[in-house]
């Protein structure tokens, strides 16, 4: 099946500083990508669809200015999470559909793991 | 986008036949049904889809009934590393973004 890649993995950072998630799907365009969010023992919520060449949209009560998003090509979308705070450490996974599949069915990253000091 | 309903928790044993049954009560025309497993720490992972009757894959099978209000995911002999969280998610295949319920966690004991 097709290939999502998240990096990093892991990331640790002091409060306040910027970090930034990249997606890459390795062997097939995606003109849509999702962003979701894990918190420990809880279920992924979606937090944006990124789209190619345009702007991301936002699910409601996620900040646009605080998570930006930029999808610069058609396999690349990156997250930045913008002075970051202790309560965003989270589980941040991206997913994204190859279309040449019937199915439908999303592909997920590894996620990458985000911890704020 | 449909909601959906499953059981938070489930235990079995190794070799045992699990049944994962997930309401999905205002399920659309267009809707697709699609289970996903995800292991600790890592990216969810596509199972298995269907739209109606009975789909059935190397891993696992899926009943909906007529109504497709309803389905579920049928994990033949199950073994430890099958411990993991199973989600049933509907939405028009190939359009729309995807909405996770709660998640089924699946213990399989030895």
């Amino acid at each position: 099946g097709a290939v999502v890649s998240q990096h990093p993995s892991w990331v640790i950072c002091k409060s306040g500083t910027s970090v930034k998630i990249e997606c890459r799907s390795l062997d097939f365009q995606a003109t849509t990508m999702f962003w979701y969010r894990q918190f420990p023992k809880q279920s992924l919520m979606l937090m944006a669809t990124s789209n190619e060449g345009s702007k991301a949209t936002y699910e409601q009560g996620v900040e646009k200015d605080k998570f930006l998003i930029n999808h610069a090509s058609l396999t690349l979308s990156t997250l930045t999470v913008t002075s970051a705070h202790p309560e965003d450490s989270s589980f941040y996974i991206c997913s994204a559909r190859d279309t040449r599949e019937r199915s439908g069915e999303l592909f997920f990253g590894e996620g990458s793991r985000l911890t704020v000091l | 986008l449909a909601k959906t309903t499953q059981p938070i928790s489930m235990d079995s044993y190794e070799g045992q036949e699990v049944n994962i049954t997930c309401s999905h009560n205002n399920i659309a025309t267009n809707d697709y049904i699609t289970w996903y497993q995800q292991f600790p720490s890592q990216g969810p992972r596509f199972i298995i889809q269907g739209y109606k009757t009975k789909v059935t894959n190397e891993v696992a099978s899926l009943f909906i009934p007529a109504d497709r209000k309803s389905s579920t995911l049928s994990l033949p002999r199950v073994s430890l590393s099958d411990t993991a969280v199973y989600y049933c998610l509907v939405g028009r295949y190939n359009t729309d973004k995807l909405i996770f319920g709660t998640g089924t966690r699946l213990q399989v004991f030895p």
